[in-house]
């Protein structure tokens, strides 16, 4: 079975400072890893995905990725962390090979302070 | 573009009801999944609809259903309401079905409430 751990259930950053939200995986093959983003009464957009080739992704909002195959993780980075990025983050894994169903960590609460 | 839109934004029922979402996924979208969302549980996978044939089933009664129209649009149905079925349900939309990677759109969700 799939599935997906966020370690830490909130992030404090001040602005400016880089930021990391953690995410590890579980899968049987090999993955396909999104990440999410969720403001208050929203839904959740799409910032970036893994697919294959470069283990570094780049995505919207300048947010970035990067896919590690030996330690399972996908870690989501931001050089500069604005205030406007306090949001909550998710993370989601497919198995290429198995079933379609996506799994969603639990999510990951980023607070920027000013 | 249009974004995906749902259908009631809020909504209260009591215990026993039956309620029908909408969900008008984003206009080329084939593929429909629903989701929902609470505090306790995070993010729950519902089903997956493609060209109105139902590709996927979470782990959820069958008091939990849906389908898709031919344009797309699709509705999520519960019978017999619960007080545990009060979430925020999400539908989100991809261009092709979700074994190929796509990523989804979510639309803003129906907040449900069951009194």
């Amino acid at each position: 079975a799939q599935s997906v751990a966020q370690p830490e259930d909130q992030v404090n950053v001040a602005e400016g400072n880089p930021l990391t939200v953690k995410c590890t995986y579980s899968v049987s093959g090999n993955p396909y890893l999104f990440w999410y983003v969720q403001y208050p009464n929203r839904g959740l957009q799409f910032l970036l995905k893994y697919i294959t080739g470069d283990n570094l992704v780049k995505g919207s909002y300048g947010f970035e990725a990067e896919f590690n195959k030996s330690q399972t993780s996908f870690h989501l980075k931001k050089p500069s962390a604005l205030v406007s990025d306090s949001a909550l983050y998710f993370c989601a894994v497919r198995d290429k090979g198995g079933s379609y169903i996506p799994t969603f960590g639990r999510g990951t609460s980023l607070i920027v302070h000013p | 573009k249009a974004g995906v839109t749902q259908t009631p934004r809020y909504l209260i029922k009591t215990r026993g009801q039956q309620v029908t979402l909408s969900c008008s996924p984003i206009s080329g979208h084939r593929s429909v999944s629903w989701y929902q969302q609470t505090p306790g549980q995070g993010l729950q996978f519902l089903f997956e609809y493609f060209s109105e044939t139902q590709r996927n089933k979470g782990n959820f009664p069958g008091r939990f259903s849906g389908r898709q129209f031919s344009n797309s649009r699709s509705e999520m149905n519960v019978s017999t309401l619960e007080l545990g079925d009060s979430a925020l349900y999400l539908c989100a939309s991809s261009l092709e079905a979700s074994g190929i990677g796509n990523e989804q759109f979510f639309g803003p969700g129906t907040r449900l409430t069951v009194l």
